[in-house]
């Protein structure tokens, strides 16, 4: 529900790789979001796209890289160069500013 | 950039008190305040949000208040429930980069609301 895809919903990793975490929407929003959740940290802003072709670093961008090739969607890449990459990932999407953003269910990363 | 605060990180009640969440930002411009509502393991959805140009909103047992002067706003949830338990999320919208046209939602870090039965 809620128009926004993220998959998978867990992956494993070995440390050292790069991963790629999927987010697709059909709502037809332009601005989307990358967010990383910690136990008592809340939501922190990783990047933002907020049109096509543009994106944006957000407060911890550092190890992690985007692209927005498609309105449609907004993969993240976890690089080895993030050195506490194990988290729960969110991505998000929102119309105008002002509007409600929709989260996708998550994905669950662990690296080991 | 925006900063939003969150207070308490941790709030029990026992069914049917109130409780009260409380946010303060920093960015004056902000305009969009809206309440996620996180369920053990799932998504954070949208239950309550509201804008710079209201000062309360309600719908059933949920209000927000703003104070624009002060920059804070509040959750209050009335007759809890079991059902309550989460963790709540404020959020505050900031400029962004497009001169206002598009706003990131800068997150409050979460508080873990237990409600006894």
């Amino acid at each position: 529900d809620g128009g926004i895809t993220q998959s998978p919903k867990y992956l494993f990793r070995k440390e050292g790789q790069n991963v790629t975490l999927s987010c697709e929407q059909n709502l037809n929003h332009d601005a989307m979001y990358w967010y990383r959740q910690d136990p008592g940290q809340g939501l922190r802003l990783i990047y933002y796209s907020q049109i096509v072709n543009d994106f944006q670093k957000g407060d911890i961008a550092e190890g992690y890289s985007v692209s927005r090739e498609k309105k449609e969607s907004f993969p993240l890449t976890v690089t080895s160069a993030q050195k506490n990459p194990t988290a729960f990932y969110l991505c998000a999407s929102s119309g105008q500013v002002g509007t409600e953003a929709f989260f996708g269910q998550g994905t669950r990363l662990t690296v080991v | 950039g925006e900063n939003v605060e969150q207070h308490p990180s941790t709030l029990s009640v026992q069914e049917g008190d109130s409780a009260v969440i409380k946010c303060t930002y920093s960015d004056s411009a902000s305009n969009y305040f809206p309440w996620y509502k996180q369920e053990l393991g799932k998504r954070p959805q949208l239950i309550i949000d509201i804008r710079s140009n209201v000062g309360e909103k309600k719908d059933q047992r949920i209000a927000v208040t703003l104070n624009k002067t002060a920059k804070h706003f509040s959750l209050h949830i009335t007759e809890t429930q079991p059902e309550d338990s989460a963790v709540y999320f404020c959020a505050a919208s900031d400029r962004g980069n497009y001169g206002g046209s598009q706003g990131n939602l800068i997150f409050g870090k979460g508080t873990k609301l237990s409600v006894k039965p």
